[in-house]
């Protein structure tokens, strides 16, 4: 059974750009959720999508966005990038609300 | 709002020592998950531990969680270069319908001859 797959595994982009990251759950799971990882601020939780409704937020500004497909397949966006969003981003896949939680490898995303 | 806490935060040891880590989080909980962090890796999933208390044991590592009390530990026993990395705790939020995960900070661990 394939894992979480994340795509691209690493990204350098330039400050004011945008990027989008991908997120393909294990199959037959339906909650995506997407944390960043930081030096400075330890693992965040971003936002969680399950049935292609966003079910949860974090404390992230609108410049972060994401959403899901009817394949549960997850992007997330970030626009007008800063130096500060350079991070380990990290999808997880849930086979339903409220049950085990399986981590892809991640997108290293550096903002030059 | 959901908080948990590890420490120690740092953890030198010599190889052949036993240690201990604690997680302590502010709320009920359905699971709480120890993963390893090697450098510039992902998370590596170690022990989900339900809220029944049970005892997991993988080679070198023990988890127990202390459902009443907030609090889980992993112990270390006979350290091995090998096991340095950095482990996370993690909580969901019990009954709380989703799937979100809130983090300790981690401890890194450090395993010297």
């Amino acid at each position: 059974k394939a894992g979480v797959t994340q795509t691209p595994r690493y990204l350098i982009k330039t400050r004011g750009q945008q990027v989008t990251l991908s997120c393909s759950p294990i199959s037959g799971h339906r909650s995506v959720s997407w944390y960043q990882q930081t030096p400075g601020q330890g693992l965040q939780f971003l936002f969680e999508y399950f049935s292609e409704t966003q079910r949860n937020k974090g404390n992230f500004p609108g410049r972060f966005s994401g959403r899901q497909f009817s394949n549960s397949r997850s992007e997330m966006n970030v626009s007008t990038l800063e130096l500060g969003d350079s991070a380990l981003y990290l999808c997880a896949s849930s086979a339903d609300l409220n049950t085990e939680a399986f981590f892809g490898q991640g997108t290293r995303l550096t903002v030059v | 709002e959901l908080k948990v806490e590890q420490n120690p935060l740092f953890l030198s040891m010599q190889e052949g020592k036993n240690y201990t880590i604690y997680c302590n989080y502010s709320t009920t909980s359905d699971r709480l998950y120890w993963y390893r962090q090697d450098p510039g890796k992902s998370l590596e999933s170690l022990f989900v531990l339900l809220s029944n208390g049970a005892v997991k044991q993988e080679g070198r590592l023990m988890a127990s969680r202390d459902t009443k009390a907030r609090l889980s530990t992993l112990h270390i026993t006979a350290a091995v270069h090998d096991l340095s990395a950095t482990y996370f705790c993690a909580v969901d939020g019990a009954g709380s319908g989703y799937s979100t995960l809130t983090f300790g900070k981690g401890t890194m661990l450090l395993v010297s001859p």
